[in-house]
């Protein structure tokens, strides 16, 4: 089955340290390039972070730049979100999801169900 | 950035009804659009990429048009498993930015 399932997230206190993983099955993980996208509770989808295919090439929203850093092992077929610094407005379900490319064209074409983070004290 | 202005931000709409949402954005991003189907305790799922085509396994009730920073997504003959919020988000540059959602109640 062609999936995305994420693990890690859980209770960290103000300016602790959470590592996100996302396990990927069922397709070529190494061709595709991987995001995670985040979503406070009762709010939209925020993207935060982008990383190639080759692991070389990786991007960040602002807001997170700094303090969250992407990796990815592609003999683990996983992709990684090491969290430094949490502040209460990270609080939110982190989701993992595949950039497919159609025509350069690229869209999250597919999604993990999603690994909640709570900062508090 | 590229800001993304989804309108409206929530309606409501019955069965067999042909709804459509609009999205903005703040410079021209050719047809490097898509749209997202999100409902309560799920995650996002893809409709629509590259403006106008549909993705895989969503059904033909579903379509989008729209080219350079005005964009459309319609939903025609509505059906209650409809419910949801939908987000428009471009990829045309990093950051890959998000409508706010429209939330559409059937």
């Amino acid at each position: 089955e062609v999936q995305l399932v994420e693990s890690g997230g859980g209770l960290v206190q103000p300016g602790g340290s959470l590592r996100l993983s996302c396990a990927a099955s069922g397709f070529t993980f190494s061709n595709y390039e991987m995001n995670w996208v985040r979503q406070a509770p009762g709010m939209g989808l925020h993207w935060i972070s982008y990383i190639n295919s080759g692991g070389d090439n990786i991007f960040y929203a602002d807001s997170v730049k700094g303090r969250l850093t992407i990796s990815r092992d592609n003999a683990r077929n996983s992709v990684y979100l090491q969290m430094n610094s949490l502040r209460a407005e990270d609080t939110a379900i982190y989701y993992c999801a595949r950039f497919g490319r159609d025509g350069g064209r690229l869209q999250f074409d597919l999604w993990g169900r999603g690994t909640l983070v709570v900062v508090s004290s | 950035d590229i800001q993304m202005t989804q309108s409206p931000s929530s309606l409501s709409a019955s069965v067999g009804d042909r709804v459509s949402i609009t999205c903005h954005t703040s410079q021209s991003i050719s047809t490097y659009l898509n749209w997202y189907q999100q409902k309560p305790g799920q995650a996002p799922n893809l409709l629509i990429y590259a403006a106008s085509s549909l993705q895989s396994g969503v059904p033909s009730r579903f379509s989008g048009t729209g080219s350079g920073t005005d964009f459309t997504l319609t939903i025609s003959s509505l059906q209650f498993g409809d419910s949801a919020t939908y987000y428009c988000q471009q990829s045309y540059a990093s950051p890959y930015t998000f409508g706010q959602g429209t939330k559409l109640e059937i």
